[in-house]
């Protein structure tokens, strides 16, 4: 079965900064790939998925995640963190036998000024 | 404006008590799927539906029980059987199966 792992439960970063969250999945045929973004009290909100068109996937607000077969990630990055960038961001693979979203723990993001 | 609602956005339930929570989606999906949402435990499949009148049980129904009889609506009711119903529910939609979940903004449960 399909797993999916977030290293890191929580992030810290300084306004400006990199923002890496990293995602490692299971298994060894390329699945679809999702990062999800939620703020307090609401719902998930899309941010990026990969469907094997192309390894590097650009999302919404300057994020953006790489696939890499050979590691099994798929890293989430922006160059550089807004205040409003502070949330929890869930990684999520989806199960081909199963046709379910398998889910990572989720990863709070925190940006100092 | 296309999207999912999900009613009420806090909702208090005694104890013995069934409550039910709505979830409605105008985007024409076939599949719906209701999550729990606890701290630190990422979101957990409770029940998820691929086309109306059919529903499965995911990793967590006990305690709990849906309908599909519109293709538009996919109500959760958290069952006296449930003992730790506290939590965030969020319900999500995919134009198929194994598609691309889309969420509404959830409900929270409290117990009084």
């Amino acid at each position: 079965a399909q797993s999916v792992t977030q290293l890191g439960s929580h992030v810290s970063v300084s306004e400006g900064a990199l923002v890496l969250l990293r995602c490692n999945y299971s298994s060894s045929v390329p699945p679809y790939l999702f990062w999800y973004v939620q703020y307090p009290n609401q719902g998930l909100q899309l941010l990026l998925k990969y469907t094997s068109a192309a390894t590097l996937v650009k999302g919404i607000n300057g994020f953006e995640a790489e696939f890499k077969k050979s590691e099994t990630s798929f890293h989430l990055t922006k160059p550089s963190a807004h205040m409003s960038d502070a949330a929890e961001y869930f990684c999520a693979v989806s199960d081909q036998d199963t046709d379910k979203l398998i889910f990572g723990t989720g990863t709070r993001l925190q940006v100092f000024p | 404006d296309g999207g999912i609602t999900q009613s009420p956005k806090y909702l208090f339930r005694k104890e013995g008590q069934n409550v039910t929570l709505s979830c409605e989606q105008n985007l024409n999906h076939d599949a719906m799927y209701w999550y729990r949402q606890d701290p630190g435990q990422g979101l957990r499949l409770i029940y998820y539906s691929q086309i109306v009148n059919d529903f499965q049980k995911g990793d967590i129904a006990e305690g709990y029980s849906v309908s599909r009889e519109k293709k538009e609506s996919f109500p959760l009711t958290v069952t006296s059987a449930q003992k730790n119903p506290t939590a965030f529910y969020l319900c999500a939609s995919s134009v198929r199966p194994g598609g691309t979940q889309y969420f509404g903004p959830g409900t929270r449960l409290l117990v009084l």
